[in-house]
């Protein structure tokens, strides 16, 4: 049973737009939540992340969301480049002492120039 | 900027051999993880250790095994590679502290075994 959904497998956005990647998730015992970019072949790089107890977390052109009730973050890229041309993981993880990840699926962002 | 180390970065061998895949990082991190990633799919954790001399089944079950006598050194051991071990294995740690469960990966061993 996965607990980290990443519903939508890959997502095209024009240069300049804002790209929003989504990510449920089912385990009420998660308090951390991280966004991770992967190029092909290299392993993740942290990207950004996110405390329950916030609902909001911002780093330049990067802007995570948290809806607890909805069990529910989404990642907002704005505006997007080529670069951001990736597959982004969202992985939650619970309390300190519990830091073990899980992932969702990812889903593969391609920037259109 | 994390400073973690994967070797080899991709290898090919045949069904039977013994490999061992190398990961070490030089940030004294006391927690290192290792997953397992098809293409397509979540990374899926195998391993894990939280200091020397202590090891961790992950999730995941894995006919692989791990060992940690040093701190900076998680590698870990197929001892007959099968065709159904083909993946991507990717290595991470950790420093764990409160409010930081940032985990640093490496850039990965691609394994494939004919």
């Amino acid at each position: 049973d996965q607990q980290v959904k990443q519903n939508s497998p890959s997502l095209s956005v024009q240069e300049g737009r804002i790209s929003i990647l989504n990510c449920d998730y089912t385990n009420s015992m998660f308090d951390y939540f991280l966004w991770y970019k992967k190029y092909p072949a290299e392993g993740p790089t942290f990207l950004i992340s996110i405390s329950s107890i916030k609902d909001k977390n911002e780093d330049g052109r990067f802007t995570v969301f948290l809806n607890k009730s909805a069990k529910h973050l989404s990642l907002h890229i704005v505006p997007s480049q080529p670069g951001d041309s990736a597959v982004y993981f969202c992985a939650a993880s619970g309390n300190f002492g519990n830091e073990k990840l899980t992932f969702g699926t990812g889903t593969r962002l391609t920037i259109i120039p | 900027e994390a400073d973690i180390y994967q070797t080899p970065r991709y290898l090919v061998i045949g069904t039977g051999k013994k490999i061992t895949l190398e990961c070490s990082q030089t940030m004294g991190h006391d927690k290192m993880y290792w997953y397992q990633q098809d293409p397509g799919m979540e990374l899926h954790l195998i391993h894990y250790s939280y200091g020397v001399n202590s090891t961790e089944k992950g999730d995941l079950s894995s006919e692989s095994t791990v060992s940690r006598i040093r701190t900076e050194h998680f590698p870990l051991t197929l001892e007959s590679a099968r065709p159904s071990h083909t993946s991507q294995y990717l290595c991470a740690s950790t420093d764990g502290r409160a409010g930081g469960n940032i985990q640093y990966f490496g850039a990965g061993t691609r394994l494939s075994v004919l």
